[in-house]
């Protein structure tokens, strides 16, 4: 019975690299959520997708930050150009349907040197 | 849009006795859900307890309870006979039950509660 998967779990880069995060939903979920939480800060709505289509990106950077949820395959947080102020923890959350429970993953630590 | 405010940055009990976590919010919505979230030092976020906003009974789960007043826009977190697993980040979030807008969770900034043995 997995929940939702979150890999890798920490992730280094330089800046101006790309970060790619990867989020595997629960069995039979088809909604994801992506979250940034920033040190002592709560988490921070980025952007909710069903499969193959953005439902609401409200709470992403309007540069470097692109999400998709392919119909095969994990959903993507991909961060282009990464500064150090992208070093936060990444969590994805999935649900059975709009407004149901949100279920978390571990999140993805970035760290950007 | 929504606020959500947690007044206690940090909580400290003996393993056991009771302790109740402050959260209040601001919305002109009128239906929406509250939710209590734990992060444990493993960082995974777990849900603790939900409840509706047209529903006048108090959440309850085995030793968790709240205290919800919508009136008030206040949603507290009451844990009884704490353990030492309680010992985590605890958060409260808000979410629109319906219609437009956004449909994340907006988070406080949480409040880091510490069972002593």
């Amino acid at each position: 019975n997995a929940g939702v998967m979150q890999n890798p779990r920490h992730l280094v880069r330089r800046r101006g690299q790309e970060a790619r995060l990867r989020c595997s939903p629960m069995k039979g979920h088809s909604h994801v959520y992506w979250y940034r939480q920033l040190p002592e800060e709560g988490l921070k709505f980025m952007v909710y997708l069903q499969k193959e289509n953005i439902i609401d990106e409200s709470g992403m950077p309007k540069e470097r930050f692109s999400a998709e949820f392919p119909k095969e395959g994990p959903s993507i947080l991909r961060i282009q150009q990464v500064v150090r102020g992208d070093s936060a923890a990444y969590f994805c959350a999935s649900s059975a349907g709009r407004k149901n429970i949100q279920y978390f993953g571990a999140g993805t630590r970035l760290s950007v040197l | 849009a929504q606020t959500v405010t947690q007044s206690q940055p940090e909580m400290s009990v003996q393993e056991a006795e009771t302790v109740t976590l402050s959260c209040t919010y601001d919305t002109s919505e009128n239906n929406y859900y509250l939710f209590w979230y734990k992060q444990p030092p493993s960082r995974q976020m777990i849900l603790v307890i939900r409840q509706e906003a047209y529903k006048q009974q108090n959440a309850t789960e085995n030793r968790f309870s709240v205290n919800f007043q919508k009136a008030a826009k206040s949603f507290s977190l009451k844990i009884s006979d704490s353990q030492l697993g309680d010992t985590a980040m605890y958060f409260c979030a808000f979410m629109k039950q319906a219609g437009g807008g956004a449909d994340g969770l907006t988070f406080g900034k949480g409040t880091h509660l510490i069972i002593q043995p």
